[in-house]
């Protein structure tokens, strides 16, 4: 299965301000996919990066406040901008799987925004 | 997408062997039924993935009645570094493409000596 290296690994962060979250895969992806995961809850997709194309956000999410790159098939970005205390939580990256091996995760980020 | 129902939480001894299940009642002919495992501070883990009967790997074993309706991840002698939170997910083609993952709430299993 890929590996995905993700950092910052938690930052804390002024409102207002804006942080980019880096993932980067060991081997060529497709597909990517952003999540936020609030302390103690499950995981909520925030968008699919998929190369060559903008991402796909989900319900609730928009891209000026989430915006996201894929410049090729092994990284990707996430952006929180303009935070306030309200997106404090830990996001997550994901790369589609291989074969039947599922699909693979970063570390997470933790944020917390004062 | 298949809604999935987990219990929330599950409690165990060292040794004991763990036994999950997750209903699964509007699940398509062509889903797949996969588990995830997830440690505090760490994305979740692929544990195992089945269609149909019995799957088995190194770390657990996955049955799945024949109606598919349900399915059963079993944890053999678990340990301390067993606890974590288990999700059951519905949908994700076995090839894995292009489809995002919906996680359910997760079932939390704590594991105490």
């Amino acid at each position: 299965s890929a590996v995905i290296s993700q950092k910052p690994s938690r930052d804390i962060c002024q409102r207002g301000t804006s942080l980019t979250i880096q993932c980067q895969v060991d081997s060529q992806v497709t597909m990517m996919f952003w999540y936020r995961q609030q302390p103690g809850q499950s995981l909520t997709l925030i968008a699919t990066a998929n190369q060559g194309s903008e991402a796909t956000y989900e319900s609730g999410f928009v891209i000026d406040k989430f915006p996201i790159s894929r410049p090729n098939l092994t990284f990707s970005t996430l952006t929180v901008s303009n935070m306030s205390p309200e997106d404090s939580s830990i996001y997550l990256c994901s790369a589609e799987g291989q074969g039947a091996r599922g699909y693979t995760f970063g570390s997470g980020t933790r944020l917390t925004v004062v | 997408l298949a809604k999935t129902t987990q219990p929330i939480s599950m409690d165990s001894y060292e040794g004991q062997e763990v036994n999950i299940t997750c209903s699964h009642n509007n699940i398509a002919t062509n889903d797949y039924i996969t588990w995830y495992q997830q440690f505090p501070s760490q994305g979740p883990r692929f544990i195992i993935q089945g269609y149909k009967t019995k799957v088995t790997n190194e770390v657990a074993s996955l049955f799945i009645p024949a109606d598919r309706k349900s399915s059963t991840l079993s944890l053999p002698r678990v340990s301390l570094s067993d606890t974590a939170v288990y999700y059951c997910l519905v949908g994700a083609s076995r090839s894995n493409s292009g489809y995002a993952l919906n996680f359910g709430k997760g079932t939390s299993l704590l594991v105490t000596p």
